[in-house]
């Protein structure tokens, strides 16, 4: 069965220092893998897909399957990065016809000044 | 831009009452979901649906039930609200795009529901 494991609940880091929240997954088919972050007070939202290989508001994410994972990086932290971030996987319903997202537990990041 | 109406933000509903909570999409998507979200358990699927009358179970179907009588309306269902179903529910839409798979899901704000 499909899994997203986010090891990390809470992490907190300083204002311009880097900035890593780990995600794992398990699926037997080809992977498709997406962040999605939730800032206070607004609704979630996509912040990055694998398959686009984009950069968004400095954040990078690479897939990694021989790791089986798709962490997700920034070189310098701003406050307003502060967030609920998710990673999620898309895997083919039960009867192969369409798609869904599994989502793993989130991490809460807190970036202090 | 893509909307995603959830038309109750904060509900409190009693033990063994029947909730309804609505969604509508306005971007014609097939696709509709029904997520709850829950602190230290992320998102959970529920339900969902790929087409009008069509609907699929999720991880955790037991207690819910949905109807998709039209294409941008996907309602959940409490048939008989317990203490453990108070959550935020937050219904999502997006494009089958079965082939191009690497579609995005676009969520409303969410419903904050409380059964005493």
């Amino acid at each position: 069965a499909q899994r997203v494991t986010q090891p990390e609940k809470l992490l907190s880091v300083f204002k311009g220092a880097p900035v890593e929240l780990k995600c794992n997954y398990s699926y037997s088919g080809s992977p498709e893998l997406f962040w999605y972050v939730q800032y206070s007070r607004q609704r979630l939202q996509l912040l990055l897909r694998h398959i686009s290989r984009e950069s968004i508001k400095g954040f990078t994410a690479d897939l990694n399957k021989g790791e089986t994972s798709f962490h997700l990086k920034k070189p310098f932290a701003q406050e307003e990065d502060s967030a609920m971030y998710y990673c999620a996987l898309s895997t083919l319903n039960s009867g192969g016809s369409n798609y869904k997202l599994t989502f793993g537990k989130g991490t809460l990041l807190t970036v202090n000044p | 831009d893509v909307k995603v109406t959830q038309s109750s933000r904060y509900l409190v509903k009693r033990t063994g009452e029947k909730v309804f909570l609505e969604c509508v999409q306005d971007m014609d998507h097939e696709n509709m979901f029904w997520y709850r979200q829950d602190p230290g358990l992320g998102l959970r699927l529920i339900y969902f649906s790929y087409d009008v009358k069509m609907k699929e179970k999720g991880d955790i179907p037991e207690g819910y039930s949905v109807s998709r009588e039209k294409k941008e309306r996907f309602s959940l269902i409490l048939e008989s609200a317990s203490t453990n179903q108070t959550s935020m529910y937050l219904c999502a839409s997006s494009l089958r795009e079965r082939i191009l798979r690497a579609n995005t899901i676009y969520f409303g704000e969410g419903s904050w529901l409380t059964v005493v």
